[in-house]
């Protein structure tokens, strides 16, 4: 079963603006990592931010991490047509045992030149 | 590039059919993950393999199996195949059994007819 979901579904802006979308969860996590998936191939890692960080930035890329309301937002900022994907949340739950991370539905990112 | 290599690329099998996938790690990492994608949605957790032992399943039935060899190198078996299990098989290799960083392959896309 899905861990949460991704908001919006989809996103459409200009090349140049800011991009972000927002991840909610349900349980207690280790950590939580963005992913970029590009028509359907393979997923390349983006960012991890632990449990114990409010915000981490990596390039173009911020994340923070909210464990209070359970929900992560990424931003990317000056957009480019490449940044067009599909993007996931995921999470390391901390109830124990290696059952792999929890995908959430992910957000179709579409930037116009 | 992630390293992480899986064949076959696209794969059409008939209901009832077995299948093999395979995944190639990459160099160093000793667990390696595999996931459904079905359309639409984010990966599913499979089964998570650790030094060629079974160390974590996610909720799916006995017909998926794996075997992990000792160069790390993995497949995924389904027998019995039905319709719903058309998806994009993705694995995944990592340096450490815990939520980390995963490495993902391009990822095997089956059609069951």
């Amino acid at each position: 079963s899905q861990q949460g979901e991704e908001d919006p579904q989809a996103l459409s802006i200009q090349e140049g603006e800011n991009a972000t979308m927002n991840c909610s969860y349900k349980t207690s996590i280790n950590n939580l990592q963005w992913y970029r998936q590009n028509s359907g191939r393979g997923l390349v890692h983006l960012i991890l931010i632990r449990s114990n960080e409010r915000e981490k930035h990596s390039g173009r890329l911020r994340v923070t991490l909210d464990t209070s309301k359970k929900s992560s937002s990424l931003l990317i900022t000056a957009s480019r047509a490449a940044d067009t994907a599909s993007y996931f949340c995921a999470t390391d739950d901390s109830g124990g045992g290696a059952d792999g991370l929890t995908f959430g539905k992910g957000t179709h990112l579409i930037i116009q030149p | 590039e992630t390293g992480v290599t899986q064949s076959p690329t696209h794969l059409i099998k008939t209901r009832g059919q077995q299948v093999t996938l395979r995944c190639s790690s990459q160099s160093g990492h000793n667990t390696v993950s595999w996931y459904q994608q079905a359309l639409g949605q984010g990966p599913q957790f499979i089964f998570q393999y650790y030094r060629e032992e079974e160390n974590g399943r996610g909720n799916f039935p006995p017909r998926f199996s794996g075997l992990q060899f000792p160069n790390y190198s993995s497949e995924l078996n389904v027998n019995a195949l039905e319709l719903d299990d058309s998806a994009l098989y993705l694995c995944a290799s990592s340096l450490f059994v815990s939520g980390e960083t995963q490495y993902f392959g391009p990822g095997t896309r089956l059609l069951v007819l």
